[in-house]
């Protein structure tokens, strides 16, 4: 059984255009995580969310909006793309916030490739 | 506000050689932590070190970490093909509890 998944696993869309990724965790866990993950393999948090409330709010374009209908799920919205936004997008959860200290406590999804054209 | 370096940026060895990754954060941290990301794949967690003097070791790869110098290190030993992958380590921002990530590096070990 799949711990995060994530759809879709590649995403090619047109610039200006409206997408949403889709993230679900069937562990338990009470906090999920968003990551963006750039062409030079860079890592950065953009948000969090712990029993479905936001946490973790980074500083990037309110283009981007989490939405957490419960739980298990952390979707992702993204309005009006723009070619910068190509990255692979990572979904985590872990049991507590901050993850850890135990290991095996984080789980990543497998990602998510978007593609701007 | 935190920051966190990797080096090398790069690795290539040679199958059975030891070395070392240092992973270095410019301000106090709780929680240091290790991934693997397999060309192409997510990320695994490795290791999670709490406290100063802490050292964990999982198979060929043992990590530590000096709370004082801001420092922990990912050590291989006798490298085999398939720890080929990049490596990061992250450090827990203090106030905000983000996990900031370093540069990664990749390790290529050759037969």
């Amino acid at each position: 059984d799949t711990a995060v998944s994530q759809t879709p696993k590649y995403l090619v869309t047109q610039m200006g255009n409206d997408k949403s990724i889709k993230c679900e965790q069937n562990l338990g866990h009470d906090t999920m995580y968003w990551y963006k993950q750039d062409s030079k393999k860079f890592l950065k948090i953009m948000f969090s969310y712990n029993n479905k409330e936001l946490i973790i709010n980074e500083t990037v374009p309110n283009r981007f909006s989490p939405k957490s209908p419960d739980k298990a799920h952390l979707n992702l919205h993204i309005n009006s793309l723009e070619l910068g936004d190509s990255a692979v997008y990572f979904c985590a959860s872990s049991q507590e916030f901050p993850p850890g200290p135990r290991l095996n406590e984080q789980f990543f999804g497998p990602g998510t490739r978007l593609t701007v054209l | 506000e935190l920051k966190v370096e990797q080096n090398p940026l790069f690795l290539s060895m040679q199958e059975g050689k030891n070395y070392t990754i240092y992973c270095n954060y410019s301000t106090t941290s709780d929680r240091l932590y290790w991934y693997r990301q397999d060309p192409g794949k997510s990320l695994e967690s490795l290791f999670v070190l709490l406290s100063n003097g802490a050292v964990k070791q999982e198979g060929r790869l043992m990590a530590s970490l000096d709370t004082k110098a801001r420092l922990s290190t990912l050590h291989i030993t006798a490298a085999v093909h398939d720890l080929s992958a990049t490596y990061f380590c992250a450090a827990l921002g203090g106030a905000t509890n983000k996990l900031i990530f370093g540069t990664g590096t990749l390790l290529a070990v050759q037969p």
